[in-house]
This record gives structure tokens, sequence and C-alpha cells, in this order.
């Protein structure tokens, strides 16, 4: 059985630009999960979404927007992009949202 | 691919012995605490998870203690392997529940022959 899948898994962009991330689940899970990790942290949770509907938000600015589609897929965009924006962008899935969730391997964005 | 955690600390250990890696959570609300561990290039792998009314929990070759009264989690690793070195995040669910996790900074496990 497929992963998590996350697409594009490299991506530069330059300052004020804008970017989409997407993401497709495990088969069957209705729960997608974002998080931004930065080189030598941890992940930080952005968001998250059952159901189509968001069930939490971290503390990201106005920027960070997603969105969870009918086949459970989800897109993460970020406006207006910062320096500080480059990091690895992880998806991960769970099956309701009250169960340990499975990482794609994560989108690397790169900001010039 | 990238290396995870350029600067994170670093257990080093021979192969064989059992590796030991601490975490100290920050949230006495946090019902779950979940250990992933990192390849470089890779997502977090989800290894085990203990939720907060147990002490202790098994796996293959891993166990998870949990001592609440000091906020401390540990990953204990036995007959470590050279597959095992990576970096192993501890995480937390807050208030949030499973799927919002509060991560820790993570630990760099080295294996040599």
């Amino acid at each position: 059985d497929a992963g998590v899948t996350q697409s594009p898994t490299h991506l530069i962009k330059t300052r004020g630009q804008q970017v989409t991330l997407r993401c497709s689940p495990i088969s069957g899970h209705k729960s997608v999960s974002w998080y931004q990790q930065v080189l030598g942290q941890g992940p930080q949770f952005i968001f998250q979404y059952y159901e189509k509907e968001e069930r939490g938000r971290g503390n990201f600015p106005d920027r960070f927007s997603a969105r969870q589609f009918p086949n459970y897929s989800s897109e993460l965009n970020v406006n207006a992009l910062l320096l500080g924006d480059s990091a690895l962008y992880l998806c991960a899935s769970s099956l309701t949202g009250e169960e340990p969730q499975h990482f794609g391997d994560g989108t690397r964005l790169s900001i010039l | 691919g990238e290396s995870v955690g350029l600067h994170l600390p670093t257990l080093s250990v021979q192969e064989g012995d059992n590796s030991i890696i601490n975490c100290a959570y920050s949230n006495s609300a946090s019902d779950y605490f979940i250990w992933y561990k990192q390849e470089s290039g890779k997502g977090p792998q989800f290894i085990i998870d203990i939720r907060s009314n147990m002490d202790k929990r098994q796996g293959q070759r891993v166990t998870v203690l949990l001592n609440k009264t000091v906020k401390h989690l540990s990953l204990q690793i036995a007959a470590t392997q050279p597959g095992d070195s990576a970096v192993y995040f501890c995480a937390e669910s807050g208030s949030g529940g499973y799927n919002k996790l509060i991560f820790g900074a993570g630990t760099r496990l080295a294996v040599h022959p």
C-alpha cells in the first residue's frame, strides 16, 4: 500500500512568491496534518484537517492556509514567502485523527 | 538527502549495546506521548506511543518509560543495530490530541560497529 505522498519533493522560490504544496494521505485516512521542520529542529504543527474541516491551527501567520478536498487530499499554501519559510514541510495522515499519524517524506522548500 | 538535526545532541553507542534516549516534556495535560525516528531525507516514522495513564510500554526491541512526576520520557532500544542510527524525536499531544503534536528538539543516535 502507498504511504503518504507529497509533491513536489523539492522546490525553490524567491521572497514574495506564493507556493502550493500537495499531500495525498494513505488510502482510507480522513485526517491530514501539516508540519514545518526547520533544519536542526523538530517538526512544528501548522494545521489539521478532518473531513474537510479545519480541526486545529498552530502558531503560524495568516500567510499560511490549507484545505482538504473530498478525496481527503490536502494542499498547503504559503503567500508572500520569507527567507524564514525555508524548511521541510511534512504532511501526516491518520484514520480519524485519534490515532498515531503516518508522515510523508516532505517537501523541501528553499527561499532565495 | 539533507541531514536532519545537524546540531542536535548525539548519543553514540556500540552495535549490540542498549540505548537510552531521554526527553523532557512540557505540558502536564498531555494525554499521549509518541517516539518517532527520522532518517536523513525521510519523514518521521512512528516507533511507539504511551498514554498518560501508563508508566511503561514495550514493543519489539523498544521500551518507553513515562515519569509524570518529573515530566520525563525515555526510549530504550535493546541490542542496538546500525539501522537504528537516526534522529529520534519525542512528541506530546498537549491539549490537542494525536494529530496536533508538540515535538521535542531531537537526539541523534549514532551506532558504531
